[in-house]
């Protein structure tokens, strides 16, 4: 099973919006498990989004999540400094590895 | 406060083996699934193993399977990692994870800080 393909960097000032992809099959992100977890450098990473656009509570609500296909998208909008770390998205894989990450995508605050 | 704190990560030798352990603390333990996530230096996550709430049902990724066992106590608030075979590919920060239920959803909602593994000579 390999990793769920984002783009590894993506940047933006703040206040904008930005857009992670994570791209799968219809083995994996196509069936709608999917999650995204923030991952700042040293840190352990955070649960943001569950179940393709669900929020953990605390979560911001300037953090989306959607889902097109094979293809989910997490969207952060109004972007602010504390927003700079790595991204990965997650999802549940019919193979036999139950569950697989995405290469993660830097995010950085210009 | 919810809380994971993982111990057990040590230098070993190619073909050793070793056991991590994760203490959790702040949430009824026994009623949710459990998870190892590994991140090799300056690489990114791996999910590695899933055990169900009373640990009858364990899974592996592909690449641990056969050598790896994760073990839970319910009565002791523990969960362990026991890793059999090692190889440098092993290499990585091991984080314990809180699946949001008792039957694993794959969506880690509390993470411990890590415990780091280096296999080498």
């Amino acid at each position: 099973q390999s990793a769920l393909t984002q783009p590894a960097s993506v940047s933006g000032s703040p206040g904008q919006s930005i857009t992670i992809s994570c791209t799968g099959t219809s083995s994996d992100v196509g069936y709608g498990y999917v999650s995204w977890y923030q991952q700042h450098p040293g840190k352990a990473p955070k649960l943001m989004i569950f179940d393709v656009s669900n929020r953990p509570s605390g979560v911001s609500n300037r953090f989306s999540g959607s889902k097109s296909g094979n293809t989910a998208s997490l969207t952060i909008s109004g972007l602010r400094a504390e927003d700079e770390a790595d991204y990965y998205c997650s999802s549940y894989t019919s193979s036999s590895t139950l569950y697989v990450f995405g290469t993660g995508t830097e995010v950085t605050v210009l | 406060e919810l809380q994971l704190v993982e111990s057990g990560g040590v230098v070993v030798q190619p073909g050793g083996s070793l056991r991590l352990s994760c203490a959790a603390s702040g949430f009824t333990f026994g009623d949710y699934s459990m998870h190892w996530v590994r991140q090799r230096p300056g690489r990114g996550l791996e999910w590695v193993s899933l055990i169900s709430w009373n640990g009858d049902s364990t899974y592996y990724a592909d690449s641990v399977k056969g050598r790896f066992t994760i073990s839970r106590d319910n009565s002791k608030n523990s969960l362990y990692l026991q890793m059999n075979s090692l190889t440098s590919e092993d290499t990585a920060l091991y984080y314990c994870a809180k699946d949001r239920r008792a039957i694993g959803e794959g969506y880690m909602d509390v993470w411990g800080k890590g415990t780091t593994v280096t296999v080498s000579s």
